[in-house]
């Protein structure tokens, strides 16, 4: 069976730091890959989705930029870091015209 | 008009009452109807999957999607406190496979002792 990892769990980071959050998949090949945000309130935001390693599409512009080093594997990062970006940020993987399955979740808070 | 309207909640019931959920969307291309069940801190957990109109049914959830009226529908009999939870429709036009697919805000439902 498929299992989605994300890490670390929880962060706190200050204004200006930079990011970086992890995402791995394991029991499938050449997932579709995301990237979301969700906010109080605000419901979940697509920030990046991949269908192959390099292949990135971003949804909204931002400090934000996402890499897939790997067939299983996705990152969120930042090199500056803004009060806006606290959140709960989850990583999704689908495969084919599938929907989408969540990970665990990391949840940053800027300070 | 937003794509896809969730009403908020809280919605607070006894245990063992009868609980429906609904999203109604204005999108006529949505073909792919999901419904997540999200507990506090944790990431969503993918509950009913559909496709087109009808209903299906897993243990106490059935999944409701009438497309005529852009309205779908998550009922869950002899509701328990472990489903306390938000939960969040979904749906796409393609199954979600490049990215597109609509959530709603979510409906958080307390289940009462």
């Amino acid at each position: 069976s498929q299992t989605i990892h994300q890490w670390p769990a929880t962060l706190v980071q200050p204004v200006g730091s930079p990011l970086s959050l992890e995402c791995t998949v394991e029991g499938t090949s050449n997932p579709n890959l995301y990237w979301y945000r969700q906010a109080a309130g605000r419901g979940l935001q697509l920030l990046f989705y991949s269908v192959g390693i390099g292949q990135i599409s971003s949804e909204v512009p931002q400090n934000l930029s996402a890499s897939r080093p790997q067939d299983r594997q996705f990152i969120l990062s930042s090199k500056k870091l803004l009060l806006s970006d606290s959140g709960f940020y989850l990583c999704a993987w689908g495969s084919g015209a599938s929907t989408q399955y969540f990970g665990p979740g990391t949840r940053l808070t800027v300070l | 008009q937003k794509e896809v309207e969730q009403d908020p909640g809280p919605l607070s019931v006894p245990e063992g009452a009868i609980v429906s959920l609904n999203c109604t969307y204005s999108n006529s291309a949505f073909q792919y109807f999901m419904w997540y069940r999200q507990y506090s801190r944790k990431g969503p957990e993918l509950l009913m999957y559909t496709y087109s109109s009808g209903n299906k049914e897993d243990g106490r959830f059935t999944a409701q999607v009438d497309k005529s009226s852009k309205y779908i529908s998550l009922f869950i009999r002899d509701s328990q406190p472990s489903d306390s939870a938000t939960y969040l429709c979904a749906m796409s036009a393609d199954g979600g496979s490049q990215g597109n697919l609509i959530f709603g805000k979510g409906t958080k439902l307390s289940v009462k002792p």
